[in-house]
């Protein structure tokens, strides 16, 4: 059974760090093919593709956001993580996390809810 | 980037009535290895999106044969053969062929 659950602050203040996690199971991120994206949406938005890392390692990044983004994986791979830089109230929104095994996005995380204010 | 039109961005139907939504892409959605990457998600009230049909026609396990999927290039469409109440929400055609991976803007589908 294939479960992905999302963690984050909650709530962070304009110019912080945003950082994300990712826990997964039912699946080896090790295992050819697959990827585990980050994806946010803005409350009554639609969705945008943020980040991913691949079963090698390998990572992509949305050029918009490039230069504020971090994804990284632990060694166990268990967990994928994304670091957001100088974040500010644009990106408030929910984060999801999702597997995708050839670009199908089959599982996606409850989602978490991330709130920029002073 | 890429950019999915979708239309309508609102869908009123009554329960088994037939629906489509298109979906159309800037740019062909042919990836090099041969596979077009247009999947078709639902997000229902307070819900995470779901797969519902990967690589224009691929109907993910255990979603209902009532959801179809076809197009090519640039021209996607999703059919629902007979709504149903738990059909209700928000669809979203992404693409996975160029990177940064795209969104459409979304199909809301009500009850009339």
């Amino acid at each position: 059974q294939v479960t992905l659950k999302e963690s984050g602050p909650g709530m962070l203040q304009p110019s912080k760090t945003l950082s994300l996690t990712c826990s997964f199971s039912g699946f080896s991120l090790s295992t050819s093919g697959m990827v585990v994206s980050w994806i946010r949406q803005p409350s009554g938005k639609s969705l945008e593709w943020l980040a991913a890392i691949d079963w090698d390692g390998d990572k992509y990044y949305n050029p918009s956001l490039k230069s504020r983004l971090t994804v990284s994986k632990d060694t166990s791979n268990t967990q994928v993580f994304l670091k957001i830089t100088s974040v500010d109230i644009a990106d408030t929104a929910t984060y999801y996390c999702a597997r995708s095994c050839y670009s199908d996005f089959d599982y996606w995380g409850q989602g978490v809810m991330v709130t920029v204010s002073s | 980037d890429v950019v999915l039109t979708q239309t309508p961005p609102t869908l009123s139907a009554t329960i088994g009535q037939s629906v489509s939504i298109s979906c159309r892409s800037s740019q062909s959605l042919l990836d090099s290895d041969g596979d077009t990457y247009l999947n078709w998600l639902l997000q229902r009230p307070g819900q995470s999106p779901q797969l519902l049909i990967y690589s224009v026609s691929n109907l993910e396990s255990g979603v209902p044969n009532r959801f179809s999927g076809s197009g090519s290039e640039t021209d996607f469409t999703l059919k629902i053969s007979g709504v149903e109440a738990e059909d209700l929400g928000v669809y979203y055609c992404m693409q996975a062929t160029h990177a940064p991976y795209t969104f459409g803007a979304g199909t809301k589908l009500e009850l009339k």
